[in-house]
């Protein structure tokens, strides 16, 4: 079956525009998460998304913000872009069961200039 | 909450020598410990799990082994090879209805030939 899906894969954008990625999960999952990844930074998780309810939240400000459709297919979205937002953005669908593999996409890479 | 602290954060080995990573868990009432390997320009790959009630796990040349009491686990691999070079993740959570990992920072392993 198709893996996570991410669109874009690369952007770039100037500081105080907004941006919106989005993330395909594998058919039948439910669950979507969201990580922020840095150069030689682990994993910082954003949201989680269930059945369309943001579920978990990390420690991030509010200029991010995310969504999750009918279809489970999620959006994230930040607005007044700082240059500190340049990163790897990864999303993550699992069906969430017991013992459910986190299954990644490639990520959109993020660069603010 | 769950803290996971994952060490060391570089492991270099000689090609055909064995790598251990460790990591340690503050919340006792974790009972899924995932490992992921994230290769370069691609999202984490789940490689090996392992649950509370078991002590130890193998596949081929990857083992997992968690020690409860002390609240650590950690990834054995051996007979390194090229291919093992990549960043590995571990995580804790608790699997419940809302469970949710946490992740330790990544090592970067090297495998040199």
């Amino acid at each position: 079956k198709a893996g996570v899906t991410q669109t874009p894969r690369y952007l770039i954008k100037t500081r105080g525009q907004q941006v919106t990625l989005s993330c395909s999960p594998i058919s039948g999952h439910r669950s979507v998460s969201w990580y922020q990844q840095t150069p030689g930074q682990g994993l910082q998780f954003l949201f989680e998304y269930f059945s369309e309810t943001q579920r978990n939240k990390g420690n991030f400000p509010g200029r991010f913000s995310g969504r999750q459709f009918s279809n489970s297919r999620s959006e994230m979205n930040v607005s007044t872009l700082e240059l500190g937002d340049s990163a790897l953005y990864l999303c993550a669908s699992s069906s969430h069961t017991l013992g459910g593999e986190a299954f990644f996409g490639q990520g959109t890479r993020l660069t603010v200039v | 909450g769950e803290n996971v602290e994952q060490h060391p954060s570089t492991l270099s080995v000689q090609e055909g020598d064995s790598a251990v990573i460790k990591c340690t868990y503050s919340d006792s009432a974790s009972n899924y410990f995932p490992w992921y390997k994230q290769e370069l320009g691609k999202g984490p790959q789940l490689i090996i799990d392992i649950r509370s009630n078991v002590g130890e796990k193998k596949d081929q040349r990857i083992a997992v082994t968690l020690n409860k009491t002390a609240k650590h686990f950690s990834l054995h691999i051996t007979e390194t090879q090229p291919e093992d070079s990549a960043v590995y993740f571990c995580a804790a959570s608790i699997e419940d209805s809302n469970y949710q990992l946490i992740w330790g920072a990544g090592t970067k392993l090297i495998i040199k030939p």
